[in-house]
Protein backbone atom coordinates (compact mmCIF):
# COMPACT_ATOMS: atom_id res chain seq x y z
CA UNK A 1 0.00 0.00 0.00
CA UNK A 2 1.00 3.47 -0.76
CA UNK A 3 1.46 5.38 2.30
CA UNK A 4 1.09 9.37 2.60
CA UNK A 5 2.58 11.24 -0.51
CA UNK A 6 3.82 14.66 -0.59
CA UNK A 7 5.25 16.76 -3.62
CA UNK A 8 7.60 18.21 -4.35
CA UNK A 9 10.26 16.61 -2.00
CA UNK A 10 12.72 19.62 -2.27
CA UNK A 11 11.73 23.27 -3.30
CA UNK A 12 13.87 25.86 -3.52
CA UNK A 13 12.66 29.50 -4.15
CA UNK A 14 13.12 33.08 -3.71
CA UNK A 15 11.87 34.98 -1.07
CA UNK A 16 8.31 36.51 -2.14
CA UNK A 17 7.52 33.91 -4.08
CA UNK A 18 4.39 31.70 -3.90
CA UNK A 19 4.58 28.05 -2.61
CA UNK A 20 2.42 25.31 -2.60
CA UNK A 21 2.86 21.93 -0.97
CA UNK A 22 0.94 18.84 -1.85
CA UNK A 23 -0.19 15.84 0.14
CA UNK A 24 -2.23 13.10 -0.67
CA UNK A 25 -3.44 10.98 2.42
CA UNK A 26 -3.13 7.13 2.87
CA UNK A 27 -6.56 6.14 1.19
CA UNK A 28 -9.39 6.14 3.80
CA UNK A 29 -7.93 7.66 6.33
CA UNK A 30 -10.16 10.54 8.02
CA UNK A 31 -7.90 12.92 9.40
CA UNK A 32 -4.70 14.88 7.66
CA UNK A 33 -1.95 17.03 9.58
CA UNK A 34 0.46 19.40 8.48
CA UNK A 35 3.67 19.89 10.23
CA UNK A 36 6.89 22.00 10.15
CA UNK A 37 9.83 21.23 11.72
CA UNK A 38 13.34 23.21 12.23
CA UNK A 39 16.54 22.71 14.28
CA UNK A 40 15.33 25.56 16.24
CA UNK A 41 11.70 24.54 16.94
CA UNK A 42 11.46 20.76 16.48
CA UNK A 43 7.91 19.40 15.24
CA UNK A 44 5.19 21.05 15.42
CA UNK A 45 1.13 20.77 14.45
CA UNK A 46 0.07 23.65 11.81
CA UNK A 47 -3.17 22.63 11.46
CA UNK A 48 -5.44 19.39 11.23
CA UNK A 49 -8.51 18.44 9.20
CA UNK A 50 -11.31 15.67 10.02
CA UNK A 51 -13.30 14.46 7.23
CA UNK A 52 -11.70 17.43 5.00
CA UNK A 53 -12.76 20.22 7.57
CA UNK A 54 -10.25 22.35 9.25
CA UNK A 55 -9.88 21.35 13.01
CA UNK A 56 -7.32 23.40 14.69
CA UNK A 57 -5.43 25.69 12.56
CA UNK A 58 -4.17 27.69 15.90
CA UNK A 59 -0.03 26.64 15.07
CA UNK A 60 -0.49 28.28 11.64
CA UNK A 61 2.03 31.02 11.99
CA UNK A 62 0.50 33.71 9.94
CA UNK A 63 -1.80 34.98 7.67
CA UNK A 64 1.01 33.71 5.26
CA UNK A 65 0.04 30.37 5.52
CA UNK A 66 -3.11 28.38 4.01
CA UNK A 67 -4.09 25.14 3.53
CA UNK A 68 -7.08 23.37 2.56
CA UNK A 69 -8.53 20.23 1.81
CA UNK A 70 -10.65 19.77 -1.37
CA UNK A 71 -11.13 16.45 -1.20
CA UNK A 72 -10.77 13.64 0.99
CA UNK A 73 -7.63 12.35 -1.44
CA UNK A 74 -5.80 15.83 -1.27
CA UNK A 75 -4.41 18.65 0.93
CA UNK A 76 -2.09 21.84 -0.08
CA UNK A 77 -0.54 23.97 2.20
CA UNK A 78 -0.02 27.41 0.69
CA UNK A 79 2.63 30.04 2.19
CA UNK A 80 2.38 33.58 0.50
CA UNK A 81 4.59 35.61 0.27
CA UNK A 82 7.05 33.26 1.49
CA UNK A 83 10.11 34.40 3.84
CA UNK A 84 13.56 32.87 4.76
CA UNK A 85 12.41 31.70 8.13
CA UNK A 86 9.87 29.33 6.24
CA UNK A 87 12.86 27.44 5.13
CA UNK A 88 11.75 24.12 7.08
CA UNK A 89 10.50 20.52 6.43
CA UNK A 90 6.93 20.18 5.89
CA UNK A 91 5.44 17.14 6.89
CA UNK A 92 2.06 15.91 5.97
CA UNK A 93 0.65 12.73 7.97
CA UNK A 94 -2.87 10.70 8.23
CA UNK A 95 -4.62 8.92 10.47
CA UNK A 96 -7.80 6.52 10.71
CA UNK A 97 -9.43 8.37 14.12
CA UNK A 98 -7.15 10.55 14.90
CA UNK A 99 -4.07 8.72 16.99
CA UNK A 100 -1.53 6.21 14.86
CA UNK A 101 -0.61 9.58 12.70
CA UNK A 102 1.49 8.06 9.73
CA UNK A 103 3.85 10.58 8.31
CA UNK A 104 4.45 11.01 4.75
CA UNK A 105 8.26 11.63 3.46
CA UNK A 106 8.57 15.55 3.97
CA UNK A 107 8.74 18.30 1.62
CA UNK A 108 12.39 20.24 1.92
CA UNK A 109 11.44 23.81 1.62
CA UNK A 110 14.37 26.65 1.19
CA UNK A 111 13.45 29.99 0.77
CA UNK A 112 16.46 32.03 -0.44
CA UNK B 1 6.69 27.40 26.14
CA UNK B 2 7.99 23.75 26.43
CA UNK B 3 5.14 21.54 27.83
CA UNK B 4 7.06 18.19 27.12
CA UNK B 5 10.23 18.17 27.84
CA UNK B 6 12.68 15.40 26.80
CA UNK B 7 15.90 14.15 27.47
CA UNK B 8 19.11 13.41 27.05
CA UNK B 9 19.27 15.56 23.75
CA UNK B 10 21.88 12.80 22.85
CA UNK B 11 22.76 9.57 23.55
CA UNK B 12 25.86 6.35 22.96
CA UNK B 13 25.02 2.93 23.35
CA UNK B 14 26.89 -0.01 22.82
CA UNK B 15 25.22 -3.15 20.67
CA UNK B 16 22.87 -5.28 22.86
CA UNK B 17 22.68 -2.40 25.84
CA UNK B 18 19.68 -0.59 27.49
CA UNK B 19 19.12 2.86 25.43
CA UNK B 20 16.97 4.93 27.68
CA UNK B 21 15.17 8.23 26.56
CA UNK B 22 13.11 10.21 29.26
CA UNK B 23 10.16 12.44 28.90
CA UNK B 24 8.36 14.89 31.13
CA UNK B 25 5.21 17.07 31.05
CA UNK B 26 3.35 19.56 32.77
CA UNK B 27 -0.18 19.42 31.89
CA UNK B 28 -2.14 16.77 33.45
CA UNK B 29 -4.79 17.21 30.80
CA UNK B 30 -2.70 15.40 28.33
CA UNK B 31 -4.24 11.48 27.82
CA UNK B 32 -1.89 10.24 25.00
CA UNK B 33 1.86 9.78 24.84
CA UNK B 34 3.11 8.57 21.97
CA UNK B 35 6.87 7.93 20.80
CA UNK B 36 8.01 8.07 17.33
CA UNK B 37 11.15 7.09 15.21
CA UNK B 38 12.96 9.20 12.97
CA UNK B 39 15.71 8.13 10.56
CA UNK B 40 17.27 10.67 8.41
CA UNK B 41 15.15 12.10 5.55
CA UNK B 42 12.36 10.44 6.63
CA UNK B 43 9.03 11.42 8.23
CA UNK B 44 8.61 10.54 11.63
CA UNK B 45 7.19 6.91 12.27
CA UNK B 46 5.17 5.76 15.79
CA UNK B 47 6.73 3.15 17.70
CA UNK B 48 4.39 2.63 20.42
CA UNK B 49 2.30 4.42 22.62
CA UNK B 50 0.90 4.61 26.01
CA UNK B 51 -2.16 6.19 27.92
CA UNK B 52 -2.10 7.44 31.75
CA UNK B 53 -4.35 4.69 33.05
CA UNK B 54 -1.50 2.07 32.42
CA UNK B 55 2.03 2.05 33.88
CA UNK B 56 3.92 -0.01 31.57
CA UNK B 57 3.57 -1.03 28.09
CA UNK B 58 6.15 -3.69 25.86
CA UNK B 59 6.37 -4.05 22.27
CA UNK B 60 8.68 -6.29 21.40
CA UNK B 61 12.26 -4.64 22.55
CA UNK B 62 10.39 -1.62 23.02
CA UNK B 63 9.04 -0.59 26.37
CA UNK B 64 7.10 2.58 27.81
CA UNK B 65 7.34 3.03 31.47
CA UNK B 66 4.61 5.87 32.84
CA UNK B 67 4.97 7.45 36.26
CA UNK B 68 1.59 9.96 36.34
CA UNK B 69 2.35 11.29 39.71
CA UNK B 70 6.04 12.40 38.45
CA UNK B 71 4.30 13.10 35.38
CA UNK B 72 7.26 11.64 33.69
CA UNK B 73 7.40 9.05 30.87
CA UNK B 74 10.27 7.26 29.28
CA UNK B 75 11.12 4.72 26.60
CA UNK B 76 13.25 1.96 26.80
CA UNK B 77 15.12 -0.04 24.13
CA UNK B 78 16.63 -3.73 25.02
CA UNK B 79 19.01 -5.16 23.03
CA UNK B 80 19.72 -2.32 21.43
CA UNK B 81 20.92 -2.29 17.81
CA UNK B 82 23.00 -0.42 15.24
CA UNK B 83 19.83 0.12 13.29
CA UNK B 84 18.22 1.24 15.82
CA UNK B 85 20.19 4.65 15.13
CA UNK B 86 17.79 7.21 15.06
CA UNK B 87 16.28 10.40 16.81
CA UNK B 88 13.00 9.73 18.77
CA UNK B 89 10.42 12.18 20.00
CA UNK B 90 8.10 11.75 22.66
CA UNK B 91 4.90 13.63 22.27
CA UNK B 92 1.95 13.86 24.10
CA UNK B 93 -2.03 15.04 23.41
CA UNK B 94 -4.94 16.55 25.34
CA UNK B 95 -8.16 14.62 25.87
CA UNK B 96 -10.66 14.92 22.91
CA UNK B 97 -7.93 16.33 20.48
CA UNK B 98 -5.30 15.06 18.24
CA UNK B 99 -2.59 18.07 18.76
CA UNK B 100 0.63 16.61 19.58
CA UNK B 101 3.07 18.38 21.07
CA UNK B 102 6.30 17.06 20.84
CA UNK B 103 9.76 16.56 22.81
CA UNK B 104 12.57 18.27 21.49
CA UNK B 105 14.31 14.84 20.32
CA UNK B 106 16.99 12.57 21.19
CA UNK B 107 19.71 11.28 18.86
CA UNK B 108 20.42 7.72 19.71
CA UNK B 109 23.63 6.21 17.97
CA UNK B 110 24.33 2.50 18.61
CA UNK B 111 27.89 1.38 18.27
CA UNK B 112 28.46 -2.12 16.31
Amino acid sequence: DAGVIQSPRHEVTEMGQEVTLRCKPISGHDYLFWYRQTMMRGLELLIYFNNNVPIDDSGMPEDRFSAKMPNASFSTLKIQPSEPRDSAVYFCASSLGGREQFFGPGTRLTVL
Amino acid sequence: QQQVKQSPQSLIVQKGGISIINCAYENTAFDYFPWYQQFPGKGPALLIAIRPDVSEKKEGRFTISFNKSAKQFSLHIMDSQPGDSATYFCAASYAGTYKYIFGTGTRLKVLA
